[in-house]
């Protein structure tokens, strides 16, 4: 299997512009998570799903983020606008069931200008 | 408030030595697991333990469990400086999703 794969693995963007993250978690998994990392704040789960259906979205910072599963082989994650303090590394990670052995992807890097 | 977190955050070895990480948690848990993460890199998971086992190998690494004390140890035995990198935590309660601590860098001196 490929693994955890996600796209980009970096972006840079100005300030406003929305950004599209994306995510293609393991086959077979039925859970689905992703992060954000920091020096500062260190490791945030941002969301999980479970058979594509949302069921946590707390750590969402706010209503610029937004994530979506259309299906069981896909995620996004949308921040729009972007913010500099959005700069972060970004993971995506994929399990069978939600309290299971998470497997993550390498990563997007983001930086906002 | 964090379900796990692990002692020390730091921890500074030579090559060869016994490396020691210590997990508590807060409440009850269904399985602990434990992830390192090299520089740069996403976490790969190492070892899970569950709530009614007590100790478990993997080659040079052996994570223990008790209950009663809610706390789990992960012992990285003859340590090399490929295992530079900071060590993670995870807990899981019943069917909810996996609750990370805020990790221990470990450096691993040639």
């Amino acid at each position: 299997d490929a693994g955890v794969i996600q796209s980009p693995r970096h972006e840079v963007t100005e300030m406003g512009q929305e950004v599209t993250l994306r995510c293609k978690p393991i086959s077979g998994h039925n859970s689905l998570f992703w992060y954000r990392q920091t020096m500062m704040r260190g490791l945030e789960l941002l969301i999980y799903f479970n058979n594509n259906v949302p069921i946590d979205d707390s750590g969402m910072p706010e209503d610029r983020f937004s994530a979506k599963m259309p299906n069981a082989s896909f995620s996004t994650l949308k921040i729009q606008p972007s913010e500099p303090r959005d700069s972060a590394v970004y993971f995506c990670a994929s399990s069978q069931g939600a309290g299971e052995t998470q497997y993550f992807g390498p990563g997007t890097r983001l930086l906002v200008l | 408030s964090q379900q796990g977190e692990e002692d020390p955050q730091a921890l500074s070895i030579q090559e060869g030595e016994n490396a020691t990480m210590n997990c508590s948690y807060k409440t009850s848990i269904n399985n602990l697991q434990w992830y390192r993460q090299n520089s740069g890199r996403g976490l790969v998971h190492l070892i899970l333990i569950r709530s009614n086992e007590r100790e478990k190998h993997s080659g040079r690494l052996r994570v223990t469990l008790d209950t009663s004390k809610k706390s789990s140890s992960l012992l990285i035995t003859a340590s090399r400086a490929a295992d530079t990198a900071s060590y993670f935590c995870a807990t899981a309660r019943g069917y909810d999703k996996v609750i990370f601590g805020p990790g221990t860098s470990l450096s691993v001196i040639p």
